[in-house]
């Protein structure tokens, strides 16, 4: 059974930084490209960025490019998401999604990200 | 970038109707184009991939047309568990999502 575990969400104040983790198993891992999508609070989705099986391509939303990096590693099946120069409206709660063939396969259960002072 | 527009908004239906909801995307992304359904408090899960094609253990009510620019799920009788929001997905340039039809019992 796939499973996706993220972690690292919480309250930060606008200006700070967070790093998510997405500890990921039931399948292999690095066969997989990866995904965040976003949903702020009653809103719709937002794909954030992804990241190819070994690393070594990597896209964003233009909306988090240079502030957010995407980043795994497959001996630990773990995928993550640095978050700097936070604003209000990243305000979401983040998932971690398995991709096959461009489609979001599956999902983790999220976690929150409030970005307020 | 890809902009999907789903309509309606809001489709008011009762169990055992039909249900068919549109996604128009701003420029051509062939047969590139995927829904997913949400329930409240629960992560997306994906219907239909490819325009139309069912994913894994996707019951056979659900159904997806379409090419091009203009795409329709139908949902051929609404069980109660299919009141949802259901959203468009687009992987021919980049990922973008359309914002949402929302499924109410009338």
């Amino acid at each position: 059974e796939v499973q996706l575990v993220e972690s690292g969400g919480g309250l930060v104040q606008p200006g700070g930084s967070l790093r998510l983790s997405c500890a990921a198993s039931g399948f292999t891992f690095s066969n997989y490209w990866m995904n965040w999508v976003r949903q702020a609070p009653g809103k719709g989705l937002e794909w954030v960025a992804n990241i190819r099986q070994h690393g070594s391509e990597k896209d964003y939303v233009d909306s988090v490019k240079g502030r957010f990096t995407i980043a795994r590693d497959n001996a630990k099946n773990s995928l993550y998401l640095q978050m700097n120069s936070l604003r209000a409206e990243d305000t979401a709660v983040y998932y971690c999604v398995r991709d096959a063939g461009g489609w979001f396969v599956d999902w983790g259960q999220g976690t929150l990200v409030a970005v307020s002072s | 970038e890809v902009v999907l527009t789903q309509s309606p908004a809001t489709l008011s239906l009762s169990p055992g109707e039909r249900a068919t909801l549109s996604c128009r995307a701003s420029q051509s992304v062939s047969s590139h184009l995927a829904w997913y359904q949400q329930k409240p408090g629960q992560a997306p899960r994906l219907l239909i991939y490819d325009a139309s094609n069912r994913a894994t253990g996707i019951p056979a009510r659900f159904s997806g047309s379409g090419s091009g620019t203009d795409f329709t799920l139908t949902i051929s009788s609404l069980e109660p568990e299919d009141f949802a929001v259901y959203y468009c997905q687009q992987r021919s340039n980049g990922r973008t999502f359309g914002q949402g039809t929302k499924v109410d019992i009338k």
